[in-house]
């Protein structure tokens, strides 16, 4: 299985300000990679998929990049309703295996 | 709108048999594949495997492999997933998830989950 590796594992920022979270996986996925965003007590919501495409309806401050094993999902001026856990995902071979997730708070 | 309507909460003890259900509306059922993923508590999200409703292929991850069966009744729009003799480690909640017609690349509209508390 392909493993992901998501860091931080938490992290507590401010209103308005910049958000990054990577994800790595344990060899070349391409652009494989998929987000998520799960607020609490919901299912989860899809963000980004093949890397850096934004799922319709979702805001355009978030953003995703990166290729092989090195992606990034950013948010560029965090707001309250982000607060959420976010997990990256590899589609490349199955199993489609999930990050641990990255909690984000608003300080 | 497309739409995942999971079945309700369930109760069972170890060594009951299982089987949940998740329906699919607003869409062609048979050209999707549905994915499930678990949630144990306060855990990370789990991918178990998907069904292409249109021929029942199906692929699990080998960590599920053999312990749960995937299936879908195309007649009826439905997905299952079933257990044979529950454990006390299948508590958590499950999500099914449809795929983009005719891949399986990402999961894009999620049903709300059907939480399975195993306890005696």
């Amino acid at each position: 299985d392909i493993q992901m590796t998501q860091s931080p594992s938490s992290l507590s920022a401010s209103a308005r300000d910049r958000v990054t979270i990577t994800c790595r996986a344990s060899q070349s996925i391409g652009s494989y990679l998929n987000w998520y965003q799960q607020k609490p007590g919901e299912a989860p919501n899809l963000l980004i998929f093949a890397a850096s495409i934004l799922q319709g309806g979702v805001p355009s401050r978030f953003s995703g990049s990166g290729s092989e094993t090195d992606f990034t999902l950013t948010i560029s001026s965090l707001q309250p309703e982000d607060v959420a856990i976010y997990y990256c995902q590899q589609s490349y071979s199955t199993p489609h295996t999930f990050g641990q997730g990255t909690q984000v708070e608003i300080k | 709108e497309v739409q995942l309507v999971q079945s309700g909460a369930e109760v069972k003890t170890p060594g009951e048999s299982l089987k949940i259900s998740c329906k699919g509306v607003g869409y062609t059922f048979s050209s999707y594949w549905i994915g499930w993923v678990r949630q144990m508590p306060g855990k990370g999200l789990e991918w178990m495997g998907i069904i292409y409703p249109g021929d029942s292929d199906t692929k699990y991850s080998p960590s599920f492999q053999g312990q749960v069966t995937m299936s879908v009744d195309k007649s009826i729009s439905t997905a299952y997933l079933q257990w044979n003799s529950l454990k006390a480690s299948d508590t958590a909640v499950y999500y099914c998830a449809t795929c983009p017609e005719g891949a399986y690349q990402y999961l894009d509209v999620w049903g709300k989950g059907t939480t399975v508390t195993v306890s005696s």
